[in-house]
């Protein structure tokens, strides 16, 4: 079955430590993204990365950190420099070009807990 | 930049009554439009889409969305709500253009028994 994985659902960490959330695809899709949620505010836009070895910054961006080294891998680093960074994390992929690639297709989601 | 505003970020009725859960864009060009579902702890599943083809769009689950260009609305239904429906829902918008995918902060439904 094709579709994203993200890993783990569950995740607590300590203030201070950074932390990687992992995001994986089988789609064969360029694009891919990384969202927070948090209640009453919808998703907001982290990185995002539309080919290998390349990333943009969302609207999002500080505390965090991205690397695209594989076409179906894209890990999201929290690092200690987030504010708060206890949210729940969706990652997302899309083709790479044309109209179908305005469709995002996402992962289950990781919460993430720093206490 | 583009926005999305979802009116009610909390909606309840009841089982088999009509669900109608509401989405306007800002865009002086019609956009490309999304409806999402989210079950709790759970990522997005598409809905449906409105790519500039029919404006009465059919989705998963029996929902439906009509894009109305004078209103700059694309507003959700469903003419009998299941309890299995109870969910978040987000609307999206996609521009032309460069401009990136833009969710509305989402409804919650809730299905009374």
């Amino acid at each position: 079955d094709g579709g994203i994985t993200q890993s783990p659902k569950y995740l607590f960490r300590k203030e201070g430590q950074n932390v990687t959330l992992s995001c994986e695809q089988n789609l064969n899709h360029d694009a891919m993204y990384w969202y927070r949620q948090d209640p009453g505010q919808g998703l907001r836009l982290i990185y995002y990365s539309q080919i290998v070895n390349d990333f943009q910054k969302g609207d999002i961006a500080e505390g965090y950190s991205v690397s695209r080294e594989k076409k179906e891998s894209f890990p999201l680093t929290v690092t200690s420099a987030q504010k708060n960074p206890t949210a729940f994390y969706l990652c997302a992929s899309s083709p790479g070009t044309g109209p179908s690639s305005y469709e995002q297709y996402f992962g289950p989601g990781t919460r993430l807990t720093v206490t | 930049a583009q926005s999305v505003t979802q009116l009610g970020s909390h909606v309840s009725v009841s089982e088999g009554a009509l669900v109608l859960l509401r989405c306007n864009y800002s865009s002086s060009v019609p956009p490309y439009l999304f409806w999402y579902v989210q079950y709790p702890n759970q990522g997005l599943q598409l809905l449906l889409k409105y790519t500039s083809a029919a404006t009465l769009v059919k989705g998963i689950n029996g929902f439906e969305a009509e894009f109305k260009k004078s209103e700059t609305s694309f507003h959700l239904t469903k003419p009998s709500a299941h309890m299995s429906d109870a969910a978040e829902y987000f609307c999206a918008v996609k521009p032309f253009g460069n401009e990136k995918l833009t969710f509305g902060t989402g409804t919650r439904l809730t299905i009374i028994p």
